[in-house]
């Protein structure tokens, strides 16, 4: 089974700093994708960005980007720059073994606060 | 921009009563799921659906059934509403197209308190 782990329950950053939220995961399918996603206070889920396993580089989208570490099975989300508006619960999520996008396992969550 | 939404933020329902929680997407997804969140728990899921009419179980689906007549909505629905169902639900849907990464859409949860 796929397994998804966010070790840090919470994180603090200042305002225009950059920040680190980590995940690791466990997966016996060779080709495989990552997505994280952003839970502002509001509820609603939205998606940051993906990684596939074999891309080449890093993923990248504006402020976010992804430390993929395929070695560690590490795909760490750096979000540059912070904004108050990056408060929120973030969490990290896997396709499940087969290729398949359909089910997602995803990790307990990071929650961020951005200090001013 | 895909849009799911659900039909209620908010609801408050009496223990055994039969409940519903509607889903609809607008981008033609092939893929929807209904997901229930609570603290220190994470998101799981319930029940999965990949075309009208079919539905997979998820990793909870006691106590939950699931209806998609229509390939734009698909409805959860709790039976005989117990307390220990008092949760956040999310409705999800994507594309099944072969290729594409398989980003899941959310709507903006219902929170369901049980008394």
């Amino acid at each position: 089974a796929q397994k998804i782990t966010q070790t840090q329950p919470g994180m603090f950053v200042q305002e225009k700093e950059a920040v680190t939220l980590d995940c690791t995961y466990d997966t016996s399918d060779p080709s495989y994708g990552l997505f994280w996603y952003k839970q502002p206070s509001s509820g609603e889920m939205i998606f940051l960005i993906y990684q596939g396993s074999y891309d080449q580089q890093n993923a990248t989208e504006g402020r976010y980007s992804l430390n993929f570490q395929k070695a560690r099975k590490s795909a760490n989300l750096v979000i540059s720059a912070s904004q108050l508006g990056d408060s929120a619960m973030y969490f990290c999520a896997i396709p499940p073994v087969g290729g398949s996008n359909y089910k997602l396992t995803f990790g307990k969550g990071t929650l961020l606060t951005v200090n001013p | 921009d895909v849009k799911v939404t659900q039909s209620s933020r908010y609801l408050v329902k009496r223990t055994g009563e039969k409940v519903f929680l509607e889903c609809v997407q607008d981008m033609d997804h092939e893929n929807m799921f209904w997901y229930r969140q609570d603290p220190g728990l994470g998101l799981r899921l319930i029940y999965f659906s990949y075309d009208v009419k079919m539905k997979e179980k998820g990793d909870i689906p006691e106590g939950y059934s699931v209806s998609r007549e229509k390939k734009e909505r698909f409805s959860l629905i709790l039976e005989s509403a117990s307390t220990n169902q008092t949760s956040m639900y999310l409705c999800a849907s994507s594309s099944g197209l072969a290729g594409l990464k398989g980003e899941q859409y959310f709507g903006p949860g219902t929170r369901l308190t049980v008394t």
